[in-house]
């Protein structure tokens, strides 16, 4: 069946700009992850989302980045005012149902580039 | 704070070699334990999940290992391969939400 999907693939703004970044999620896939793969910096987690609440919103960098899931499926991932620091790939993951016993399936990543 | 370190950073082989990935964690309450693999401009590839009550898992040429108390876990490939080559991750969950925390990954590289 169909992976995580996301859009765009690569995406090139330039500071001061707002961009959406979207995740499409296997279906049936109750919970919905965002991770951010900075040079140097290495995965973080950013956000976590059982259906469509967002119980853990403590890796958000700032209050520039916000998300949300829409019908327990497509979520979108904010971020308002780029910055150069905000440059990285933004990777999405979905399982089963949330929580820690399941495998995560991730999505190819969004390339953010702002110049 | 839980932190993931991967060694080495790197590691060139040639085919045919087996070879071991090693991951350390500072805090042993974890629940489970994913190793995945990153190829070029992709996203990750799970690779085999070891819940915290379980020593190892096995996939085709890949076994894994978890020795939860020392904070420990290797990836072992057998007979490795050109195909073989992309950046190895590990990963634990520590929270029952089940968020990831990474390390920082093993580049490999299996020369013809």
């Amino acid at each position: 069946g169909a992976g995580v999907s996301q859009s765009p693939s690569n995406k090139v703004t330039e500071k001061g700009k707002d961009v959406e970044l979207r995740c499409d999620p296997i279906s049936g896939h109750t919970a919905l992850y965002w991770y951010r793969q900075s040079l140097g910096q290495g995965l973080e987690f950013l956000i976590y989302f059982q259906g469509n609440s967002a119980p853990d919103k403590s890796g958000l960098p700032s209050d520039r980045f916000s998300a949300e899931r829409t019908g327990g499926s497509v979520s979108t991932l904010t971020i308002q005012r780029t910055q150069q620091e905000d440059s990285a790939v933004y990777l999405c993951a979905s399982s089963l149902v949330g929580g820690a016993y399941y495998e995560q399936y991730f999505g190819p990543g969004t390339r953010l580039t702002v110049t | 704070k839980q932190e993931v370190t991967q060694i080495p950073a790197a590691l060139s082989v040639p085919e045919g070699e087996n070879l071991v990935l090693n991951c350390s964690f500072t805090d042993s309450a974890i629940y489970n334990l994913q190793w995945f693999r990153q190829d070029p401009g992709k996203g990750l590839t799970s690779l085999l999940l070891i819940q915290s009550s379980q020593r190892e898992q096995t996939s085709g040429r890949l076994n894994a290992s978890l020795d939860k108390s020392s904070g420990r876990s290797t990836l072992y490939i057998a007979a490795s391969q050109p195909g073989d080559s992309a950046t190895y991750l590990c990963a634990v969950r520590i929270g029952s939400q089940g968020n990831l925390i990474f390390g920082k990954g093993t580049k490999l590289s299996v020369k013809p």
